[in-house]
């Protein structure tokens, strides 16, 4: 399974953009990229999924470079709200399994 | 979107008793689903892969008599951590998926389980 690195915590302010860098660097060929959002005590959200270029939705954007060993997840004009752990996962296409790293705490301060 | 609820949302038990968790799909049917445990301030661990019709798979390092999964349909898979301890003590979730691997998962809310 390809492993994930990211930045334990980050901080930010309201209406600012927020970028989320993770590197996979033995991401296989099948692998898509996945991001979630958790709040405490409650499951993870699923906020984005991409394979390769540009991926967005109505709540945030995925970067792939050519060489799909990073990503980066983009949360535009971010709001207190958006305080909450993100996980950036590789699928493992043989069994489904999803496997979470660290994540990424982010910090929206007023 | 798709729902996956879990139940019970909390639960306390005493030491040496057991304790279900419920997950089901309700709108899809799930062939796979998975179950997480995760601590405080930490990342969700996955504990192991319930398959419908089959028996589950387990990560290295879980115990799979203490941790007993039973998927016996396509909408329900439960977990019952046996003979409780206070270090079973967790957050529980599961997951499942409409499809393919590379489609979207979709989590329950969880279980928080504290043995006292």
């Amino acid at each position: 399974l390809a492993k994930t690195t990211q930045p334990i915590s980050m901080d930010s302010y309201e209406g600012q953009e927020v970028n989320i860098t993770c590197s996979h660097n033995n991401i296989a060929t099948n692998d898509y990229i996945t991001w979630y959002q958790q709040f405490p005590s409650q499951g993870p959200r699923f906020i984005i999924q991409g394979y390769k270029t540009k991926v967005t939705n109505e709540v945030a954007s995925l970067f792939i470079p050519a060489d799909r060993k990073s990503s980066t997840l983009s949360l535009p004009r971010v709001s207190l709200s958006d305080t909450a752990v993100y996980y950036c996962l590789v699928g493992d296409p043989n069994t489904g399994k999803l496997i979470f790293g660290q994540g990424t705490t982010l910090q929206v301060k007023p | 979107g798709a729902v996956v609820s879990q139940h019970p949302s909390w639960v306390i038990c005493k030491s040496g008793t057991s304790v279900k968790i419920e997950c089901r799909s309700l709108d899809f049917q799930a062939t796979t689903m998975f179950w997480y445990r995760q601590f405080p301030k930490q990342s969700l661990m996955l504990m192991a892969t319930s398959n419908e019709g089959s028996k589950a798979t387990y990560e290295q390092g879980v115990e799979k008599d203490k941790f007993l999964i039973n998927h016996a349909s396509l909408t329900l898979s439960t977990l019952t951590v046996t003979s409780a301890h206070p270090e079973d003590s967790s957050f529980y979730i599961c997951s499942a998926r409409i499809g393919l691997w590379n489609t979207e998962a979709f989590f329950g809310q969880g279980t928080r389980l504290t043995v006292v």
